[in-house]
């Protein structure tokens, strides 16, 4: 079956640390993934995507993610974090139908000064 | 362009009550989904509409109906609501729920509280 993990439901960074969230996958086929931002109060936003080609995708905000097949993950970076960064973070598979599209439960940011 | 658009932004029922939530977006996208989104659980699917015409069901569909009015407008109803459906609603659109044009853009969100 399908699913996003994301093994982090909570992360303390201080600002201009460097930041890695962890999101793994399972999916039968070619995965198409996905990273969004949800800042309080907010809708969803897209950070990046990853569709085929370079593993490295860049996003929105300075963040960057890296597809590894091997390791069924794509994880979300960034090299120096700011306040602003302080939000919900969401890794997301996408199939090939309307109700293939699974998110994880999301790994809350908490950036201190 | 405005994306996705949701209205209310906020709504308290009574038990039973019905009330309908609407969604439009302006991106001539084909595609329109309704999720929930419940602390710890992520977002869950509802209802989507691969195509004006058409709805099916997605993982929790239960209490719910909608209706794809047009191109732009899908709306999520709740007959008689219960406080297990208090939570934050999110409207999304995509330009078909096929890859690779199943990128979804998502509304600011509806939160709804059942007492």
């Amino acid at each position: 079956a399908q699913s996003v993990t994301q093994p982090d439901i909570h992360i303390t960074v201080s600002e201009g640390a460097s930041l890695e969230l962890r999101c793994n996958y399972s999916y039968g086929a070619t995965p198409y993934l996905f990273w969004y931002v949800q800042s309080p109060g907010q809708g969803l936003q897209l950070l990046l995507k990853y569709f085929s080609g370079d593993t490295l995708v860049q996003g929105i905000k300075g963040f960057e993610a890296e597809f590894k097949r091997s390791q069924s993950s794509f994880n979300l970076r960034k090299p120096s974090v700011h306040w602003s960064d302080a939000a919900e973070y969401f890794c997301a598979v996408g199939g090939n139908t309307g109700n293939q599209f699974y998110f994880g439960t999301g790994t809350s940011l908490t950036v201190i000064p | 362009n405005a994306g996705v658009t949701q209205t209310p932004k906020f709504q308290v029922l009574k038990t039973g009550q019905s009330m309908t939530l609407q969604c439009a977006q302006d991106m001539n996208h084909n595609s329109m989904y309704w999720y929930r989104q419940d602390p710890g659980m992520g977002l869950r699917l509802i209802y989507y509409s691969a195509s004006e015409g058409t709805t099916d069901k997605g993982e929790v569909p239960n209490g719910y109906n909608v209706s794809r009015l047009n191109k732009r407008e899908f709306s999520l109803r709740l007959e008689s609501a219960a406080p297990s459906q208090t939570s934050v609603y999110f409207c999304a659109s995509s330009e078909a729920p096929r890859l690779p044009l199943n990128t979804q853009y998502f509304g600011p969100g509806t939160r709804l509280t059942v007492l």
